[in-house]
């Protein structure tokens, strides 16, 4: 079975540190990992995928994360962090082939303060 | 045009009211979906249209009833809606059921009283 795993619900940060929101997957198959970001009473925004190209993917706002298929990982980073940055952070995985299904991990809520 | 639109923003209704909510993308996506968001939880798949076509009903009660009137509209009719649906809905859409990326829109905040 196909399932995601963010590591901490809640993180915090000073402003101007490095950003690591930790996610693993697990997946029989081979698997499209996305990054969403949630800001309060909005939808859900792409930050980044991995669709099996480059292992580093580099999205929007600075963000970055790398595919470590050894580890099952997923870790999204950014490294400095801004105020604009608080925010819910939900990771994400999919499956190429038959019927396409999103699974989301239970998100992440970032805080960073000053 | 990349974006999937969502109205009203904000609903309340009490509970024996019908009201609707609204998905429009215009990017020639053929599936189309709503989820289910409660506070501090990731996004529950309800349904999933293909091709204008109900494909998945993921077990939702039927005081949810949605609507698929066209390849760029998506309806979601609220009926006898209890406080524990109280949610941010979120439509999206992709390319077809098969794509792994879907475009959520930005969410309907329902309160029922």
């Amino acid at each position: 079975a196909q399932s995601v795993t963010q590591l901490g619900s809640h993180v915090s940060v000073s402003e101007g540190a490095l950003v690591l929101l930790r996610c693993n997957y697990s997946s029989s198959v081979p698997p499209y990992l996305f990054w969403y970001v949630q800001y309060p009473n909005q939808g859900l925004q792409l930050l980044l995928k991995y669709t099996s190209a480059a292992t580093l993917v580099k999205g929007i706002n600075g963000f970055e994360a790398e595919f470590k298929k050894s580890e099952t990982s997923f870790h999204l980073t950014k490294p400095s962090a801004h105020m604009s940055d608080a925010a819910e952070y939900f990771c994400a995985v999919s499956f190429s082939g038959g019927y396409n299904m999103v699974i989301f991990g239970a998100g992440t809520r970032l805080a960073v303060h000053p | 045009d990349t974006e999937v639109t969502q109205t009203p923003k904000h609903l309340v209704m009490g509970m024996t009211n019908k009201k609707s909510l609204k998905c429009e993308q215009h990017m020639g996506h053929r599936a189309m979906y709503w989820y289910k968001q409660k506070a501090k939880k990731p996004p529950e798949l309800m349904f999933v249209y293909s091709y204008e076509k109900l494909s998945i009903n993921e077990s939702v009660p039927s005081r949810f009833s949605p609507e698929c009137p066209n390849s760029s509209l998506l309806n979601l009719h609220l009926h006898a809606l209890q406080p524990e649906d109280s949610a941010l809905y979120l439509c999206a859409s992709s390319q077809d059921r098969y794509s792994y990326e879907q475009y959520f829109g930005p969410g309907t905040r329902l309160t029922v009283t």
